[in-house]
């Protein structure tokens, strides 16, 4: 399956409560992002990791934080302070310098109860 | 940032006839074109793709075009079948990020 996991497959949450999704590669690839998909969307971007200790906020950051302390994770937080958490999120990555196809994992479902 | 734009955003045609769907982009550097199938609840999956040095790329019943004076680029889908229904999604490359198109939710009817 592309050798790119996402745990768990679905996750719920009260409000007011951080969660935290976990994004694991072992393709080798430098660059990894995260994305948030509503019902009948398209994907929006939110953070994304050209390299290990360093991402940049995509168009929809507010309310979520990252970290990339290692090549192979990406976690995303979602915060309290994300208005309306609940939503498929999609990790990926992509080889710099190879073909630039992005590989996905099999996205985590966030609801908030 | 880049402007993505993907049409039409539903699309239903029946078994056996051909499907197009078009993505314009904004950022003239862009350089690698893909289109992704998203089935009900998986991941996306790339299907097809072309750079900016080949104006066409065809493999079986799946064609990319693309037109980079015009900044847009198109799928063709022919002799459609039922598993052929999903989410189609450009992914134009833009710079350091892969915005993607808002999709076209593609019904084959049979």
């Amino acid at each position: 399956d592309g050798g790119i996991t996402q745990s768990p497959k679905y996750l719920f949450r009260k409000e007011g409560q951080n969660v935290t999704l976990s994004c694991e590669q072992n393709l080798n690839h430098d660059a990894m992002y995260w994305y948030r998909q509503d019902p009948g969307q398209g994907l929006r971007l939110i953070y994304y990791s050209q390299i290990v200790n360093d991402f940049q906020k995509g168009d929809i950051a507010e309310g979520y934080s990252v970290s990339r302390e290692k090549k192979e994770s990406f976690p995303l937080t979602v915060t309290s302070a994300q208005k309306n958490p609940t939503a498929f999120y999609l990790c990926a990555s992509v080889r710099t310098g190879g073909s630039d196809e992005q590989f996905f994992g099999p996205g985590t479902r966030l609801t908030v109860l | 940032g880049e402007n993505v734009e993907q049409h039409p955003s539903t699309l239903s045609v029946q078994e056996g006839d051909s499907a197009v769907i078009k993505c314009t982009y904004s950022d003239s550097a862009s350089n690698y074109f893909p289109w992704y199938k998203q089935e009900l609840g998986k991941r996306p999956q790339l299907i097809i793709d072309i750079r900016s040095n080949v104006g066409e790329k065809k493999d079986q019943r799946i064609a990319v075009t693309l037109n980079k004076t015009a900044k847009h680029f198109s799928l063709h889908i022919t002799e459609t079948q039922p598993e052929d229904s999903a989410v189609y999604f450009c992914a134009p490359r833009s710079a350091r990020q892969l915005p993607f198109g808002s999709g076209t939710q593609l019904t084959v009817l049979p």
